[in-house]
């Protein structure tokens, strides 16, 4: 069964500094991928996702996330935090293996951002 | 557009009481899924719909759980007779095909 890692679940970084958080799925066939971020007491939302073409996805806020099939990584990255950053990221992929349409959440990652 | 609307926002019952959680999607999208979100056990996929009709109820917990669609626009989850352990944050979602999920604010049940 298809299933989604994430490394850490809580990350700190500085406000300005580099944000990485990081996803890997396990998958035999290249599922869709997608970060959401969910701001306390708010439901998810869509930062960004990748289907097919270009591995190297842009999102909102300035977040992007590059799709490396051969390492089965989709990690999210920003140049420079900010404090209304601080949420909880969630990374997810559809379960091809089965049906498009069942999308598989990561356990997620708490960001904090350091002033 | 309104987006996806969850009623109530808040609900806190005792337990054994029957609880009832609404979801409107958004108009068209035609999957609606149930979530369930604890710090112990994170996002839960419970079930979900496509054109009202459940595809995949393996996430239901139990027998206590249960879930309609009786049309596009209105969906409802039920759990009866509620137990402490319930206590969560329920998300509805809907999308349009294999796109995005669009997630409501959710609803936060305390179960005394």
């Amino acid at each position: 069964a298809q299933s989604v890692t994430q490394l850490g679940s809580h990350v700190s970084v500085s406000e300005g500094a580099l944000v990485l958080l990081r996803c890997n799925y396990s998958s035999s066939v290249p599922p869709y991928l997608f970060w959401y971020v969910q701001y306390p007491n708010q439901g998810l939302q869509l930062l960004l996702k990748y289907t097919t073409g270009a591995t190297l996805v842009k999102g909102i806020n300035g977040f992007e996330a590059e799709f490396k099939k051969s390492e089965t990584s989709f990690h999210l990255t920003k140049p420079s935090a900010h404090m209304s950053d601080a949420a909880e990221y969630f990374c997810a992929v559809s379960d091809r293996e089965t049906s498009y349409d069942k999308v598989i959440f990561g356990p997620g990652t708490s960001l904090s951002v350091i002033p | 557009d309104a987006g996806v609307i969850q009623s109530p926002r808040h609900e806190v019952t005792e337990m054994g009481q029957e609880v009832t959680l609404r979801c409107k999607p958004i108009s068209g999208h035609d999957y609606l899924f149930w979530y369930r979100q604890t710090m112990m056990r994170g996002l839960e996929l419970l079930i979900y719909f496509n054109n009202n009709v459940p595809i995949d109820d393996s996430g239901m917990p139990e027998d206590r759980f249960s879930a309609k669609m009786p049309n596009a626009s209105f969906s409802t989850l039920k759990i009866q007779p509620s137990e402490p352990r319930d206590s969560a944050v329920y998300f509805c979602a809907s999308s349009f095909g294999y796109n995005e999920q669009f997630f409501g604010p959710g609803t936060r049940l305390t179960v005394l």
